[in-house]
């Protein structure tokens, strides 16, 4: 089955400067690679996804890359903010997603 | 939409006892998750229903753990009995198209066997 590595479990970065995370998966037939933001005492929320025939997809301050040769796939985000701290979780699909094991972001102001 | 909603949001048990969580998903979604989440394994599978019906259960830990979608609207997940090592948060999630597009979560019910 699908196996999902993520990097950093922690990091800790100053308010404007940027965070990414990194994650590798093991099954050249996943095809859909979403990242979950999860806040405290709150389910995993999708804020961005990048499907296997995109190599980079941006949204506002968030943008993710996909290395489908090397499977590889990263979570940038520019300009924290303090209210991007939580635990970030990256997942890859080939028919039902397999999640990292997270990295907990704190942007300090 | 009110999103997925599950219940309880807490529970507290004794070792033995039974408990059954529940989990109505979005509405017009097919297909639907159960994730058990602890700090030492992370968020795990256990089962995922397409149309009601059961695709993958290889990740329900034993078979003290079982669990139904009797119609689109509702599922549980039941433990009997339920043991310490059971204590953790679990999502139920629904999607339109199983793991091809993205999940939205429930809020969780943190389980805590005593």
């Amino acid at each position: 089955g699908e196996n999902v590595e993520q990097h950093p479990s922690t990091l800790s970065v100053q308010e404007g400067d940027s965070a990414v995370i990194k994650c590798t998966y093991s099954d050249s037939a996943s095809n859909y690679f979403p990242w979950y933001k999860q806040e405290l005492g709150k389910g995993p929320q999708l804020i961005i996804d990048i499907r296997s025939n995109v190599g980079e997809k941006k949204d506002q301050r968030i943008a993710v890359t996909l290395n489908k040769t090397a499977k590889h796939f990263s979570l940038h985000i520019t300009e924290t903010q303090p209210e991007d701290s939580a635990v970030y979780f990256c997942a890859a699909s080939p028919n039902d997603m397999r999640f990292g094991a997270g990295t907990r972001l704190t942007v300090k102001p | 939409d009110a999103g997925v909603i599950q219940s309880p949001r807490h529970e507290v048990t004794e070792m033995g006892q039974e408990v059954t969580l529940r989990c109505k998903p979005i509405s017009g979604h097919n297909s639907l998750f159960w994730y058990r989440q602890t700090m030492m394994r992370g968020l795990e599978l256990l089962i995922y229903f397409n149309n009601n019906v059961p695709i993958d259960d290889s990740g329900m830990p034993e078979d003290r753990f079982s669990a139904k979608m009797p119609n689109a609207s509702f599922s549980t997940l039941k433990i009997q009995p339920s043991e310490p090592r059971d204590s953790a948060v679990y999502f139920c999630a629904s999607s339109l198209a199983g793991g091809a597009v993205g999940y939205t979560f429930g809020s969780g019910t943190r389980l805590t066997v005593v």
